[in-house]
Formats: C-alpha cells, structure tokens, sequence
C-alpha cells in the first residue's frame, strides 16, 4: 500500500516570497504522484501531476514539483506567492488500479 | 473532459433521516469510483470503493450498514446515509476513475449538516 505524509502542516509566508511543501511518499511499487488545492468549502482542484518521465513537473498557477525517487519525495515549489494562494494543499499518491491515498494537508497562508 | 458532478451540494437534513448523495461521470465511463469524508480542517479519508456491477469496499471503521454505496451504471454513484446523525455532518467528495487509469476526477463535495 502506499503512503504520504506532508512534513508541514502549516506554512506561513510574506507574499511574493518562494515557498515549498513538502511531501514525502512509501510504495512498493511504481507511482503516480498529485499535488491538489483546495479552497474553503470546495472540492479539490489539480494543480500538477507526475506520471513518468521528466521529473520536474510544472502545473498550473506557476507551481512545480519535482519528483525524486531516492528520496522518495515530490515536493511542491512556487517561485512567488500571491495572496490568492492562500489554501489548503493535499499531497496524494497511487498506483495503477489502486486508490488513492492523500496526505495529512499543508496550510498556506499568504501574508502581505 | 473528465468532469464529474455531486449532487445536491449542500443538504440540511434532521437527525435520525436518511440522505441520498449522487455521484455522476459527466463524460467518461466510471468504472470505479470513490467516496471520501472530510471533517473540518483534516484530510480526506477514502470511505469505500465502488465497481460497477460489485458490491463496494468499504475501509475499516467505515459501516457498511450505515453509508450506502450503490454504483449502478459507469455514469452513478450514489452514497445513502441512513439514520444520520450530527456526527455525520462532513463534507462528502466522491471520485471517479476510468478502467486501467491512474487518475481519479473528484466532484466538488457535498456539505452535509445533520440537526
């Protein structure tokens, strides 16, 4: 089975500033990893995906990610932030056939 | 492409009733599907899997008897609690997966708010 976690729950930061979440995984086998948003009181929004290939993966929003498979992690980047930014981010992993499994949550919060 | 629509959005309902939420593929064959529960300010916790045709699984802890799940055709889902109760006030989100595909569509939840 696999697993997430999301080393923080909460990160606070200035606008225009960088940030990253970051998100760790465990598998067994080969995954497929999602970074999603969500905004209060709505459903999840994707903001990128890693399937194969490239292991820098640009979304929308001007967030990437970058895959690392022996660290097992797949962390989340965006150069600068805006105050509308500001949301709840889900790490999520699966595999092919499998569910998927979604990590604890980080809180952006964007100050100006 | 790939959307996938939940209805109603938001139901108030009294304790002790039941309530039905649907789950639709607008535009793809679902033969999978998901239901999530998501308490305020946590993380979704996947309730059961659905396959078309087959009864679903449901994750430990989660009661079978209490959330259920019909997957009726490759474009419905529908998730029944019965007898709810204010515990059961959550925000339910399903998803919806093709066959052989890595990706779930997830609709845009339902807020449920049991009196």
């Amino acid at each position: 089975a696999q697993s997430v976690t999301q080393l923080d729950s909460q990160v606070p930061v200035f606008e225009e500033a960088p940030v990253e979440l970051r998100c760790n995984y465990s598998s067994s086998v080969s995954v497929y990893l999602f970074w999603y948003v969500q905004y209060p009181n709505q459903g999840l929004q994707l903001l990128l995906k890693y399937l194969s290939g490239s292991t820098l993966v640009k979304g929308i929003n001007g967030f990437e990610a970058e895959f690392n498979k022996s660290q097992t992690s797949f962390h989340l980047r965006k150069p600068s932030v805006h105050i509308s930014d500001t949301a709840e981010y889900f790490c999520a992993v699966s595999a092919i056939n499998n569910d998927m499994r979604f990590g604890a949550g980080t809180r952006l919060t964007v100050k100006p | 492409g790939a959307v996938v629509s939940q209805h109603p959005s938001r139901v108030i309902c009294k304790s002790g009733t039941s309530v039905k939420i649907e789950c639709r593929s607008l535009d793809f064959q679902a033969t999978t599907m998901f239901w999530y529960r998501q308490f305020p300010k946590q993380s979704l916790m996947l309730m059961a899997t659905s396959n078309e045709g087959s009864k679903a699984t449901y994750e430990q802890g989660v009661e079978k008897d209490k959330f259920l799940i019909n997957h009726a055709s490759l474009t419905l889902s529908t998730l029944t609690v019965t007898s709810a109760h204010p515990e059961d006030s959550s925000f339910y989100i399903c998803s919806a997966r093709p066959r052989n595909h890595y990706e779930q569509y997830f609709g845009p939840g339902t807020r449920l708010t049991v009196t």
